[in-house]
């Protein structure tokens, strides 16, 4: 089992829709829970972070983060041709030194 | 502000041949960390620095990788020789502690091992 999971995708939505990103990951104790957003050639770019149960809204992104089920998502609103790319979730492990454990990514294509 | 600034963009090389990656941090950060991405994957952790200290090296290919932080600041790593599968996109980010680990990246160096 990978330490974090992803969908590689790709995951195709309309412009305008809601498109939803999910990630697991297998040790219970992590603490920290990230969203990278990488275009092709190019490096990751952090979106949002969150270690809290519950919900986090950033414009329009939010991340949802269910510890109990060792699940986390990322929910994009009102989706743009622009936001097509490959979304990294990244997690701390329960040492919570700063190493981060990405998941291999989801592509997200957005049709106009 | 100044982001991770990292050279060369892009390096091809001929196996057994020895080469190098430079890392400047964002000012002020203390943490500095290598990844390594292969294609189609997330990043992988090499080393991770706390100001001058390699705290966790643990995934770092001793035989024939290494790096140095000299000052705290600018970082290098070396591959001394490189081989086939050492083709990847090196990542070099940096974070400052604010109570959660906030990584931000360099553009990386593509290297192509021939």
């Amino acid at each position: 089992q990978k330490e974090v999971e992803q969908n590689s995708g790709p995951l195709s939505v309309p412009e305008g829709a809601i498109a939803s990103l999910n990630c697991t990951y297998s040790d219970r104790g992590s603490q920290s829970f990230f969203w990278y957003r990488q275009y092709s050639g190019k490096s990751p770019e952090l979106i949002m972070f969150i270690y809290s149960n519950g919900d986090k809204e950033d414009g329009r992104f939010t991340a949802q983060l269910n510890k109990a089920s060792q699940y986390v998502s990322l929910l994009i609103r009102d989706s743009q041709p622009s936001d097509s790319a490959t979304y990294l979730c990244a997690v701390t492990g329960s040492s919570n030194t700063g190493k981060l454990i990405f998941g291999q990514g989801t592509t997200l294509q957005v049709k106009p | 502000e100044a982001g991770v600034v990292q050279s060369p963009r892009y390096k091809i090389i001929e196996k057994k041949q020895p080469v190098a990656f430079w890392c400047n941090p964002i000012s002020g950060h203390n943490t500095l960390y290598w990844y390594r991405q292969n294609l189609g994957q997330g990043p992988e952790l090499l080393i991770r620095y706390e100001n001058e200290e390699a705290v966790d090296d643990s995934q770092l290919p001793k035989d024939r990788f290494s790096a140095e932080r000299l000052k705290g600041v600018d970082s290098t790593l070396k591959i001394q020789p490189a081989e086939l599968g050492d083709s990847a996109v090196y990542l070099c980010a940096s974070s400052l502690w604010t109570g959660t680990y906030e990584q931000y990246f360099g553009p990386g160096t593509r290297l192509t091992v021939t």
